[in-house]
């Protein structure tokens, strides 16, 4: 049984550049989350895809959006990058709201470690 | 989702339980305790999780009070590889998969 598969696994960008970071989801998962997690720091919650629409969003500006495809993988989108995006990126994958009635827990990739330089 | 205190680091022998501590004094009914860990550079790893019994898998055990104020998260024989931040996390159980917010957790060292 595949688990949560992230790529690319590192990746260099230089300030005001584009980058599109990819999830395939824990199979027979269908919610797909995006954290960022910078030096020292525990995760940071960016926002959640179900049924290809954006569900939840945390704390982080208009710059980072992202898209779930039919089959459920996603891709992060971060645009104008700046310095401070500088970290590890992790997907985690969950049966969400299908599940109904009680959280279902995360299951997190290896993480994208993305440095703009 | 209700804040949860850790200490920042424990250290405990190899082949002896560790007991890692949280509080969570301000859980609410219908959330649940949530543990993960992270070892160095990995994504973090899913533990256990728990509402108001205690509970117990492969991996740890995890022990909740009475009042689920607390928790408290047992590795029964710690090995090297244990050695890691563990993250005790509080989530809304209404259904579907919250953001996760993740605080400073414990470093734990697994000392030979």
């Amino acid at each position: 049984d595949a688990g949560v598969t992230q790529s690319p696994t590192h990746l260099i960008k230089t300030r005001g550049q584009q980058v599109t970071l990819r999830c395939s989801p824990k199979s027979g998962h269908d919610t797909v989350s995006w954290y960022q997690q910078a030096l020292g720091q525990g995760p940071q919650f960016i926002f959640q895809y179900y049924e290809e629409e954006e569900r939840q969003r945390g704390n982080f500006p208009d710059r980072f959006s992202g898209h779930q495809f039919p089959n459920y993988s996603s891709e992060l989108n971060v645009n104008a990058l700046l310095l401070g995006d500088s970290a590890l990126y992790l997907c985690a994958s969950s049966l969400g709201w299908l599940a109904g009635g009680f959280q279902e827990t995360q299951y997190f990739g290896p993480g994208t470690r993305l440095l703009v330089l | 989702d209700a804040k949860t205190t850790q200490p920042t680091s424990m250290d405990c022998a190899e082949g002896r339980a560790a007991n890692l501590p949280c509080n969570h004094s301000t859980i609410s009914g219908n959330e649940y305790v949530y543990w993960y860990r992270q070892i160095h550079s990995q994504g973090p790893q899913y533990i256990i999780h728990g509402l108001k019994n205690n509970e117990t898998n492969e991996m740890a055990s995890l022990i909740i009070t009475e009042d689920r104020k607390s928790s408290t998260l047992i590795l029964p024989h710690a090995t090297l590889r244990d050695t890691a931040v563990y993250y005790c996390i509080v989530l809304y159980s209404g259904g579907g998969a919250d953001g996760l917010t993740f605080g400073k957790g414990t470093h734990l060292i697994i000392q030979p």
